[in-house]
């Protein structure tokens, strides 16, 4: 499989439920995202990693914990979530974090659902 | 700091006409910008990239923008719209060698009328 593959693509939970997204990365790139895009909003960076190390979380609440084993694999790990968390969650990969090769390839998303 | 404005959040064109979606930026510096395509229910896809090279970037399915240092714009535009064009579109901006944010627009949903 090319390109960046998220599992699952679709995902309804309670509030008290533990659920993770994954993201998989098979184009050699070092930089991974996570987005969150919900109906009639802008388009949200959540967190950045550059060869696995985290280098920007933009004020998520803690409910949101990533993972970044290695450079091809990224995890969103979700607990306690909100009915406002429920959005479509895009994951992300570019060569670079900076420079001419930042251009970053969307997986699919995951919609996630919160009742 | 950097910006991007998508000027209008929805755009209706025929079938067979030219579309033309506008983006203006502020950029401390050389900018990287970028146009994405998503099309309902799926992620985002490159359309294209200015990098500092030829001022007129051409893109997939026929599209193509033009970098406008005076006018801080980078207006993505394609001489005839087809029905598969209806998506939203976003115009990002990045500074190439800062520590700035990759910066995503608003988006613009086109409509494309038969």
């Amino acid at each position: 499989e090319t390109g960046v593959t998220q599992t699952p693509r679709h995902l309804v939970m309670g509030m008290t439920n533990k659920k993770s997204l994954k993201c998989e990365q098979h184009l050699g790139h070092n930089a991974m995202y996570w987005y969150k895009q919900s109906a009639k909003k802008p388009l949200e960076l959540m967190f950045v990693y550059n060869f696995k190390e985290q280098t920007e979380n933009n004020s998520v609440p803690s409910r949101f914990s990533p993972e970044c084993p290695n450079s091809s694999h990224l995890f969103l790990h979700l607990h306690t979530l909100q009915p406002e968390d429920s959005a479509l969650y895009l994951c992300a990969s570019s060569q670079e974090l900076r420079g001419t090769r930042n251009e970053q390839f969307f997986g699919p998303g995951t919609r996630l659902t919160v009742l | 700091a950097q910006s991007v404005t998508q000027l209008d959040s929805h755009v209706s064109v025929s079938e067979g006409t030219p579309v033309l979606l506008r983006c203006n930026y502020s950029s401390s510096y050389s900018p990287s910008l970028f146009w994405y395509v998503q099309h309902p229910n799926k992620g985002l896809q490159l359309l294209l990239k200015y990098t500092s090279a030829a001022t007129l970037v051409k893109g997939i399915n026929g599209f193509e923008a033009e970098f406008k240092k005076s006018e801080t714009s980078f207006h993505l535009t394609k001489p005839s719209a087809h029905m598969s064009d209806a998506a939203e579109y976003f115009c990002v901006v990045s500074d190439m060698n800062r520590d700035d944010k990759i910066i995503f627009g608003k988006g613009t949903r086109l409509h494309i009328l038969p």
